[in-house]
């Protein structure tokens, strides 16, 4: 079974400083991986995700993503954050299971942003 | 463009009463449908998930039951709620195969009391 981990439970960084999240996966063939952001009390919104080819994925909100499967790792990466990218941040793959696709969460970084 | 419903946002619920949250989804037919609940600090628990209509599945045993009673309609319930029911449940479709991942909705916070 696949199996995702996050191991920062919590990151802080200053405003403008660049910042990178990181995500470990566990999966036996090729994976599909996500990163979901999540606002407080608000839902889960899609920022990237990675199927095939090109191993450096450009998302929404000026993040990317770097797959790289000798390291089985999906991290996240943004130059320079802003205050309004404190929130949850969410890594998945996803593979098919009982009849259907599901996606498989880790437990998430919460960012802090120091004005 | 599809879209994703979800209500009430939030709901203060005695132990021991009964819970109904509806999600819908528009837009789109034949989604696969998900419950999630996520706890504080615990991340996101898959509780059930639906590939159509009167097909559930169920991934973690518990106090609640889901139906899917429409193509794009799916109901979490519970007959009687318990302290541990507490948390936000949210929703979520997703086309057949993951290409576009999953949609979520916006939420349920649900505390029991």
């Amino acid at each position: 079974a696949q199996s995702v981990t996050q191991p920062d439970i919590h990151i802080t960084v200053s405003e403008g400083a660049s910042l990178e999240l990181r995500c470990n996966y566990s999966y036996g063939a090729t994976p599909y991986l996500f990163w979901y952001v999540q606002s407080p009390g608000q839902g889960l919104q899609l920022l990237l995700k990675y199927f095939s080819g090109d191993t450096l994925v450009q998302g929404i909100k000026g993040f990317e993503a770097e797959f790289k499967r000798s390291q089985s790792s999906f991290n996240l990466r943004k130059p320079s954050v802003h205050w309004s990218d404190a929130a949850e941040y969410f890594c998945a793959v996803g593979a098919l299971g009982a009849g259907s696709y599901q996606l498989t969460f880790g437990k998430g970084t919460k960012l802090s942003v120091i004005p | 463009s599809q879209t994703i419903h979800q209500w009430p946002a939030t709901l203060v619920q005695p132990v021991g009463s009964p819970l109904s949250l509806e999600c819908t989804v528009e837009g789109t037919s034949n989604p696969n449908l998900y419950w999630y609940r996520q706890a504080a600090g615990r991340g996101l628990q898959l509780l059930f998930y639906s590939v159509g209509i009167g097909q559930i599945s169920s991934e973690v045993p518990q106090n609640l039951s889901a139906s899917r009673p429409q193509d794009r309609q799916f109901i979490l319930s519970s007959k009687k709620l318990l302290l541990s029911d507490s948390g936000f449940y949210l929703c979520a479709w997703s086309a057949q195969g993951l290409l576009y991942g999953y949609t979520f909705g916006s939420g349920t916070r649900l505390t029991v009391v």
